[in-house]
Formats: structure tokens, sequence, C-alpha cells
């Protein structure tokens, strides 16, 4: 069956370190995957998007990696701040035959940064 | 705000009753997307418009739900007969087709509390 997983637990880390959140997939060819943070009660915010072709894309402090062979994508927050405390998703769009365009989202994971 | 808004932020509602939420997504944007989410899951896909047209329904949506675009612009999603397991966060999405259509941007979301 297909499944995307995150991080399966929370991830606290220090202020001023680098953050490292997993994404694992299985059973998918994804054409691209992105990256989202979910504050509590608000809608997931779009951060980064990366395609099949690319191993990595930076954004000011954030990276993420796409590893197609691996099935994995690496979302990196250098320098982190409590600010950056939330959730984040990774979200897969799978093209197949006629107008697939819903992503698929993992079930995210709670990242805490302690001052 | 420019935005996307949902209305009502909350429902309570009793076993049995019909809801409607209302989306309202960023005017340029032709794409509109509807998600259901809950408690330490990603959204799920329910269905997805392009300008007043449905596209796409997932298997999820069972025949107790109805969206609807009339004119390409705002949105609802009607839920007949709610049952328990229809509490959940509803998110609506807006994209634009050309440059950034990849990137998603998500409404608060409605809170459907069903008891």
């Amino acid at each position: 069956s297909q499944k995307i997983e995150q991080n399966s637990e929370a991830l606290n880390i220090q202020e001023g370190k680098t953050a490292t959140l997993t994404c694992n997939y299985t059973n998918y060819s994804p054409a691209y995957l992105q990256w989202y943070r979910q504050d509590p009660g608000r809608g997931p915010v779009f951060l980064l998007l990366i395609r099949e072709n690319e191993k990595e894309k930076r954004k000011e402090r954030l990276k993420v990696t796409f590893d197609t062979t691996l099935k994995q994508s690496l979302f990196h927050i250098t320098a982190s701040q409590p600010a950056d405390s939330a959730t984040y998703l990774c979200a897969l769009r799978i093209l197949s035959s006629g107008s697939a365009r819903q992503l698929t989202f993992g079930s995210g994971t709670q990242l805490t940064v302690l001052p | 705000d420019t935005g996307v808004s949902q209305d009502p932020r909350h429902k309570i509602t009793k076993r049995g009753q019909n809801v409607t939420f209302r989306c309202d997504p960023i005017s340029e944007h032709n794409r509109l997307y509807w998600y259901r989410q809950t408690l330490g899951q990603g959204p799920e896909f329910l269905t997805y418009f392009q300008n007043e047209a449905q596209l796409e329904k997932s298997r999820l949506l069972s025949d107790r739900f109805s969206a609807e675009r009339p004119k390409g612009s705002f949105s609802t999603l009607e839920i007949q007969r709610t049952e328990q397991g229809d509490s959940a966060m509803y998110l609506c999405a807006s994209s634009f087709r050309a440059g950034k259509e990849y990137e998603q941007y998500f409404g608060p979301g409605t809170r459907l509390t069903v008891t």
C-alpha cells in the first residue's frame, strides 16, 4: 500500500541548532514534494517545493533534499529559533492519468525549539 | 485580508443534522481544494475544482458530502446527515495556474464537532 511517514516522534531541539525532519514514502513515484508548516488551529502554510529531478532546494534558513532512490526527503532548519516551533508536513503530488491535482500529506512532525 | 477565508470557523451540530461550510479563495485563483484533517493527521484530500468544474473527488467523499463552486469563485461543502466520524477540521485551499500553481494557499479551516 502507499504510505508517507514522517518522524514518528515529536522533535525537541535547542535554539541555534539545526533541525532535521524526515519524510519517507513507499509505493509512490511523486512528481514533486512540498513542505508545509502548520501552527495550532491554523491551516498549513507552503514553505518549499522540490521536483523529482532536483536534489536540493534552499530558502533562507530552510533546506530540502529529495532522494528518489531512497524515497526520502529531508527538511533542515538551520539556526533554529523558538518561533520555528510548529508542525511540519510533507506532501507529495503524484501525476497520474487524468487531472490528479491532489496532494497526499504525511501526518506531520511536531517541532519544538527550546530557548 | 486577501488570503483564503472560511466560514464558519467553528460548528457544533447534532448527529443527523446537515451542515454547510463556505470557502472564499484568493480572488485570482482558479483552483480550489477541500481537505479534511483529524487530530494528529495530515490533511486528506476531498475534492478539487478548476473554475466551476469539479474535476476530482476522493473515494473518502461519501454520498453525504457535496461540494459546489457555482460561479468559479466561492465554494460550499455540505455534509448531510452528519455522523460523529465527520468531526474534523475542514480545510479549503486555492492555487493559481501558471507560475506558482503548485503552491496551495490554505484557509484557517472550519472545525466541525458532531455530538
